[in-house]
Parts: structure tokens; sequence; C-alpha cells
């Protein structure tokens, strides 16, 4: 079964500008996460989506961070304009099902942000 | 809130010495505790989990007993191969509360 798939791995980016990632879940994963891992810390979670519709978004910095999920698979994760502090590498993964108990979420590689 | 605190690192290891990441938690209610290995180059991957006080999580040779008296689930392993070489997580989920993870240890085991 292919695991969780991310890109790009790697992208750097001036102050200001916007940047994109993307997400690809294992097929058949109702639920989706990215987290936010900043150098030295543990992730972070931003934002879960359980088919196309978002569960949590509570962490998610919605001044500039936005998500989807069309057609509950594929997702992508935005920030515009970014700051400097967004540097961190982003991370995604997805579990069958959400709710109270737990489903193992699998992650992907991560996508490493640097702000300059 | 909910946290976890892990031991800081890095933890540099002969082969085959024992290991030992100590996690402590707090939560509100019943949490389930996990153990995630982040190797490198690689995704964060789920190493052991125990749901419930006195549960013992094991695999590859890694153990973590769920002390609810002490709220710890320290990682061990009774000798440590170079290819434990990772960073390890702490986390916690309780209820809706999404995971929780702790900052992260690496691990270097040397030849």
């Amino acid at each position: 079964e292919a695991g969780v798939a991310q890109s790009p791995r790697y992208k750097i980016i001036e102050k200001r500008q916007s940047v994109a990632f993307w997400c690809n879940p294992i097929s058949g994963h109702a639920t989706l996460y990215w987290y936010q891992q900043i150098l030295g810390q543990g992730p972070k979670l931003l934002i879960q989506f359980q088919n196309n519709g978002v569960v949590d978004d509570s962490q998610l910095p919605k001044d500039r961070f936005s998500a989807e999920r069309l057609k509950g698979v594929d997702s992508t994760l935005k920030i515009q304009p970014a700051k400097l502090e967004d540097s961190a590498v982003y991370l995604c993964a997805s579990s069958r099902q959400g709710g109270r108990s737990y489903n193992e979420q699998f992650f992907g590689p991560g996508t490493r942000l640097t702000v300059l | 809130g909910d946290s976890v605190t892990q031991m800081e690192g890095p933890v540099t290891l002969s082969e085959e010495a024992f290991l030992t990441i100590n996690c402590t938690y707090t939560a509100t209610g019943y949490p389930s505790l996990f153990w995630y290995v982040q190797y490198p180059g690689e995704g964060l991957q789920l190493l052991l989990k125990a749901t419930k006080a006195d549960d013992k999580g094991s695999n590859k040779g890694f153990e973590a007993t769920y002390r609810k008296e002490t709220t710890s689930f320290h990682l061990e392993k009774g000798s440590v191969q170079v290819s434990d070489s990772a960073v390890y997580f702490c986390a916690l989920e309780s209820g809706n509360t999404p995971l929780v993870f702790g900052k992260g240890t690496r691990l270097s085991v040397i030849a």
C-alpha cells in the first residue's frame, strides 16, 4: 500500500511570498491532518479534515493559513503571506477515520519550508 | 491543557547499551499514550502504544508501560543497535483532543 505522499519536499521563499503544499493520503483514509513541526519541537496540529469537512482548525492561523480538501482526497495547505516564523516542516497524515477512538495516523515525509 | 514532557537529547549510546527515554504527561481524563519514531529522511511512524493504565506497549524490542500513578510512559530497550538512531516522540491523545507531542529526543547509536 502506498504511503502518504507530499510535495514539494523542500521549499525556500522570501517573507511575504505565498507558498502551497500538497498532500495525497493513503487510499481509503477518510481523515487527513496537517501538522507544523518547528525545529526542536514536536508536531502541532494545524487542521483536521474528515472527508472534505473540517473537524478541527482551532490552531490554524487563519489570517495567513488556509487549507482545503476537495473531493475528500487530496489536500493543499497554503500560506499567504509567509513570515519568518513559518519556517518549519509541514507534515501531512491520514487515518482510516477520526472520532473518539484512536485510529493510527500514517505520516508523510513532510515539506521543509524555509522563509528568508 | 494536555501536555507531554520528555527528556531532552541528544542521547548518544554505544551499540548494545540499555536505552531509557523518559516521558511524563499531564492530561484530563484517561489518555492513550504513544511513542513515535522518525528515522532520518522518513516520516513519523508509530512505534508502540498503550491505551489504559498498566498496559505495556512493545515493538521491535522497545517497551513502554503506562504508569498512571507516576503519569509516565518511559521508553526502554535492552540492547540498542545503530539502526535505532532516530528521533523519538512521546505523544498522548485524550477524548476528542488531537495528538499532543513532546519535543522529541534524538538518539544516536555508535558502533
